[in-house]
């Protein structure tokens, strides 16, 4: 397994166009989460997986963000009408969280940096 | 969410142990303690994690204090790849988010 991978690795659009990325996370992980970064920040959780079901999004992802898990395995985060402060780096992590852990590492990939001119 | 305070740079010289703070005052009974760490152009990377008692694993050790309101992630012998942004997050018992403050930049020095 080569662990988590984010396709694309660097986006580039103009305002107003529709984006989507895809995230692979460590298969049989059935937990996936999405994450925003900006620079000279930290990670902030958008939302998370288990399996297909969308278990808990943030208030930062506004109406423009969806994500989707349709078969419990691969995820999309789909930006409608981008604007300029969508420009940052998008990570996706996944984790397998078994009957009776109550914590688990959680692996991330390498992000997909997005520019929006 | 209960919040964690951690300097925001801290320098170390190759091979010399490394010591990284964290302060988590409002920390609860269910809390977590874990670090991740972030390499340049790289995304967050697991380290450690503990609840109460203090932690070794290949990477580093956690050591906790008694009153659990801070703790000290500790690099025994600090290498140039060391060289990342540490961040000390409380997660809470049986949920999966980590919210990630500032974290700490270390700067290693050959």
């Amino acid at each position: 397994d080569t662990g988590v991978s984010q396709d694309p690795r660097h986006k580039i659009t103009k305002r107003g166009q529709n984006v989507t990325f895809r995230c692979d996370p460590i298969s049989e992980h059935n937990r996936l989460y999405w994450y925003r970064q900006t620079l000279g920040q930290g990670p902030e959780f958008l939302t998370y997986f288990q399996n297909e079901a969308q278990l808990e999004k943030s208030r930062l992802l506004s109406d423009r963000f969806s994500a989707e898990r349709p078969k419990g395995s691969f995820s999309t985060l789909e930006i409608q009408r981008t604007e300029q402060g969508d420009s940052a780096m998008y990570l996706c992590a996944s984790s397998l969280l078994g009957s009776g852990q109550k914590n688990t590492e959680a692996f991330f990939g390498q992000g997909t940096r997005l520019t929006v001119v | 969410d209960a919040k964690t305070t951690q300097p925001n740079s801290m320098e170390s010289n190759e091979e010399e142990p490394v010591h990284l703070p964290c302060n988590h005052s409002t920390i609860s009974g269910t809390d977590y303690i874990h670090w991740y760490r972030q390499l340049p152009s790289q995304g967050p990377e697991y380290v450690i994690h503990g609840l109460t008692s203090n932690v070794n694993n290949r990477m580093a050790s956690l050591a906790i204090a008694e009153d659990r309101k801070s703790s000290t992630l500790i690099l025994h012998r600090a290498t140039l790849r060391d060289a990342a942004v540490y961040y000390c997050i409380l997660r809470v018992y049986n949920t999966d988010k980590l919210i990630f403050g500032t974290g700490t930049r270390l700067q290693v020095f050959p």
